[in-house]
């Protein structure tokens, strides 16, 4: 069965070093990953997806993701924290059924703390 | 940009009352969903729709119904609400139905 794991519930990083979320995935054939980023009472914003191509996958507020498939693994990443980029993480990874419509299948969040 | 609008940001219901969830969407997607996100739990899938007055069952639709009577409205109905169906809301839509989605605020729904 599909599936994706965040296997930590909260990272804890201070401003201005690099920071990882950690995202593993299992789909049976080509995985479509996505990931999100929701601030306190707000909804979901799209941040960035692999789709094919380049490993190294750019996309909104300075956030990268590498996609590293012999890991099964799609790490979120940025150089430099900053305080405003505390939030709630999410991976998400295409469903791909044996029949039906593609579905989305969440991880259960990652919350980032970055610490002044 | 597109925009997600849902009708209420908080909502306090009784149990057993009927509730209607209202979500709105301004850039012509084919595809919207309605998510319940609880704390350790993530996302949860309550239904899809891919087209007008088309629905899907996601992975927790008991409890729920849809109706989608226009492109641009997607409606999520409590028939009888219970405690249990306390929860934030979530509202989606997307061009493609698994490329990237836009969410709405949410709606923070009690049940007493």
């Amino acid at each position: 069965a599909q599936s994706v794991a965040q296997p930590e519930d909260q990272v804890n990083v201070a401003e201005g070093n690099p920071l990882t979320v950690k995202c593993t995935y299992s789909v049976s054939g080509n995985p479509y990953l996505f990931w999100y980023v929701q601030y306190p009472n707000r909804g979901l914003q799209f941040l960035l997806k692999y789709i094919t191509g380049d490993n190294l996958v750019k996309g909104s507020y300075g956030f990268e993701a590498e996609f590293n498939k012999s890991q099964t693994s799609f790490h979120l990443k940025k150089p430099s924290a900053l305080v405003s980029d505390s939030a709630l993480y999410f991976c998400a990874v295409r469903d791909i059924p044996t029949s039906g419509t593609y579905k989305y299948i969440f991880g259960t969040g990652t919350r980032l703390k970055v610490l002044a | 940009d597109v925009k997600v609008t849902q009708s209420s940001r908080y909502l306090v219901k009784r149990t057993g009352e009927k509730v209607f969830l209202e979500c709105v969407q301004d850039m012509d997607h084919e595809n919207m969903f309605w998510y319940r996100q609880d704390p350790g739990l993530g996302l949860r899938l309550i239904y899809f729709s891919y087209d007008v007055k088309m629905k899907e069952k996601g992975d927790i639709p008991e409890g729920y119904s849809v109706s989608r009577e226009k492109k641009e409205r997607f409606s999520l109905i409590l028939e009888s609400a219970s405690t249990n169906q306390t929860s934030m809301y979530l509202c989606a839509s997307s061009l493609v139905p698994y490329y990237e989605q836009y969410f709405g605020p949410g709606t923070r729904l009690t049940v007493t």
